[in-house]
């Protein structure tokens, strides 16, 4: 069964702290993904990385930054955190390919700054 | 850019059929999907059709792509309280990496 694993459910941070959300896959899947979900907005995505090392910057990138050491793993770091960063945020991991592939999705980390 | 939009709630009665509807912008997306989020879940692929396409049929799901109005719909039969969910349209290229963008989502409220 592939999986995405985030590292946290939930997260309770307080304003200014580094965050640090993990994000593991086992599908050696090349591309992954962190989006935030926010009701009425959908998902946004901040970042994502096409390879180790290899970073793109999403939609949404201030406040935010990542690291890709390891194929499998992708860490969505908040440099420091503020009340308008408490969010769900999204894993994904998704295979490159000439046609469609599935993307696939993890648990979801519900943040919480106060 | 790519923008994709949803209307934000559906309430249907059980029985019934659901249509979910979603516009976007970018007419060279290459690839259209429909993902599920249950309570508390995250994502899941349900269906997905290429812009080739007009339509797509899987079980009780039923996809209609209008390129010209770059309209797409979402049609689930004999819809179910397990239905109740968040659906999301999303779209990719195929030279994004893979990169998804996603409408907003509908809320369907399936009521027995």
């Amino acid at each position: 069964d592939v999986k995405v694993t985030q590292s946290s459910r939930y997260l309770v941070k307080r304003t200014g702290e580094k965050v640090f959300l993990e994000c593991v896959q086992d599908m050696d899947h090349e591309n992954m993904f962190w989006y935030r979900q926010d009701p009425g907005l959908g998902l946004r995505l901040i970042y994502f990385s096409y390879d180790v090392k290899m970073k793109e910057k999403g939609d949404i990138p201030e406040g935010y930054s990542v690291s890709r050491e390891k194929k499998e793993r992708f860490s969505l770091i908040l440099e420091s955190a503020s009340t308008n960063q408490t969010s769900m945020y999204l894993c994904a991991s998704r295979r490159t390919g000439p046609f469609v592939t599935e993307a696939f999705f993890g648990q979801g980390t519900r943040l919480t700054v106060v | 850019g790519e923008d994709v939009e949803q209307s934000l709630f559906l309430s249907v009665r059980e029985g019934d059929s659901s249509v979910i509807n979603c516009t976007y912008t970018d007419s060279s997306s290459t690839y259209l999907y429909w993902y599920k989020q249950e309570p508390g879940a995250g994502l899941q692929l349900l269906t997905y059709i290429f812009s080739n396409m007009d339509m797509k049929q899987d079980q009780r799901l039923t996809v209609l792509l209008n390129k010209k109005d770059k309209h797409l719909s979402l049609r689930i039969a004999d819809t179910q309280t397990g239905d109740s969910a968040i659906y999301f349209c999303a779209e990719s290229m195929s030279t994004s990496y893979g990169k998804l963008t996603f409408g907003q989502g509908t809320i369907l409220t399936v009521h027995p």
